[in-house]
């Protein structure tokens, strides 16, 4: 969704080193969420955040941390990278109920070498 | 943990053939979604079911939720070379919104 804008795109970086990846969005969603993509995987849940003042751990969160800097906008970060940090990660939002579909931004491909 | 699974985890068909992916939990759920992811690009929500033994339709597409809760498959009559991607239920358990691993599929014209 166009309304869902992830920075980067691609990042290349090397190990040890901190990384942001940014998310916003226009939808004027209460609920975002982050995952990580790897092949045969599928999409597994680090952080999700109901609203600015709520932030809450998903299955693999160790590693990361987050940041809910205002409704629109829930960043990422890798406070010091490894290479098997190396995914495909999502950001996604919902409305404010339970059992909201879930609509994705674009991705941000990270390689750690 | 909660845990979904889908299976095939990939699945290879002619165009025009059908196709059928299977999620399976082990707990009963409250609602399942489907999510396509094509190529390159992001999962994309197509369908949410929530009422036991619901069937819904969307063109080609057919989605089913199990008697009892616990499954769910779609089913995709006479594909084609538009449905290749991978096919995702996930499941939003309130606290926690899970992804099962996904079906592959892919349409050889």
């Amino acid at each position: 969704d166009a309304d869902v804008t992830q920075t980067p795109r691609n990042r290349i970086t090397k190990t040890g080193k901190r990384i942001m990846l940014e998310c916003s969005q226009t939808k004027g969603h209460d609920r975002m969420y982050w995952y990580r993509q790897d092949p045969g995987l599928g999409l597994r849940l680090i952080y999700y955040s109901f609203d600015v003042k709520d932030i809450n751990k998903g299955e693999i969160s160790d590693g990361y941390s987050v940041s809910r800097q205002a409704q629109a906008k829930f960043s990422l970060s890798l406070e010091s990278a490894i290479p098997n940090q190396t995914a495909l990660y999502f950001c996604a939002t919902s409305d404010w109920t339970d059992n909201q579909p879930q609509h994705f931004g674009d991705g941000t491909r990270l390689s750690i070498l | 943990g909660q845990q979904v699974m889908q299976i095939p985890q990939y699945q290879h068909v002619q165009e025009g053939e059908d196709f059928t992916t299977y999620c399976n939990s082990s707990t009963t759920l409250s609602n399942i979604q489907w999510y396509k992811q094509r190529p390159g690009g992001h999962p994309v929500f197509l369908i949410q079911l929530v009422k036991s033994g619901e069937v819904k339709k969307q063109k080609r597409l057919t989605f089913q939720f199990g008697e009892a809760k616990k499954n769910s498959s779609l089913h995709i009559t006479a594909t084609q070379t538009t449905d290749v991607g991978t096919y995702f239920c996930a499941v939003d358990y309130g606290q926690n919104f899970v992804f099962g691993p996904g079906t592959r599929l892919s349409v050889l014209p």
